[in-house]
């Protein structure tokens, strides 16, 4: 069964600092895999998505995140955050589920940025 | 630009009542979904649609149904409402595989 770990529950990085949140996932196939924001009081937004090809893939904002196989995991990283960062952050993988295309989430990861 | 809307973002219910949450999506998506959010749980898939009139369980089925009668339009529907179904509702629709878009949610509380 699909399944997708983010360990880390709450973050808290200084501004300008830089930014990984892990992500591991166990899934039986070559997955799809998925970072999400949600800012407070709003639904989610994608940032970036995993299918194929080139395992460092970037996304909107400014963050990036890495495809290892053979650890399983998909992190997502920002060189330098931003006040506006504060959020939670989801990790995500795809799934074909009887004729549609779902999508696991983690538990989320709550980023605080302090000035 | 893409949007997904869901009609209420905020209602309060009393126990017993029926509850009607409406999703209404503009991009001409096959596929909808409805997550239930809560705080150290991430997002839970209640049921999900790929087709007008066509309907499957996701994970946490019990308590609810859903309608989904015209392509853009998908309803979750509370028969009874409890208060353990006090939580953040987020509707989404995909056109395949991949990207989910999301409605700002519905924050329902069930005294």
């Amino acid at each position: 069964a699909q399944s997708v770990t983010q360990p880390d529950i709450h973050i808290t990085v200084s501004e300008g600092a830089s930014l990984e949140l892990r992500c591991n996932y166990s899934y039986g196939a070559t997955p799809y895999l998925f970072w999400y924001v949600q800012s407070p009081g709003q639904g989610l937004q994608l940032l970036l998505k995993y299918f194929s090809g080139d395992t460092l893939v970037q996304g909107i904002k400014g963050f990036e995140a890495e495809f290892k196989r053979s650890q399983s995991s998909f992190n997502l990283r920002k060189p330098s955050v931003h006040w506006s960062d504060a959020a939670e952050y989801f990790c995500a993988v795809g799934a074909r589920l009887s004729g549609a295309n779902n999508l696991f989430f983690g538990t989320g990861t709550r980023l605080t940025v302090i000035p | 630009d893409v949007k997904v809307t869901q009609s209420s973002r905020y209602l309060v219910k009393r126990t017993g009542e029926k509850v009607f949450l409406e999703c209404v999506q503009d991009m001409d998506h096959e596929n909808m979904f409805w997550y239930r959010q809560d705080p150290g749980l991430g997002l839970r898939l209640i049921y999900f649609s790929y087709d007008v009139k066509m309907k499957e369980k996701g994970d946490i089925p019990e308590g609810y149904s859903v309608s989904r009668e015209k392509k853009e339009r998908f309803s979750l529907i509370l028969e009874s409402a409890s208060t353990n179904q006090t939580s953040m509702y987020l509707c989404a629709s995909s056109l395949g595989v991949g990207e989910l878009f999301f409605g700002e949610g519905s924050r329902l509380t069930v005294l």
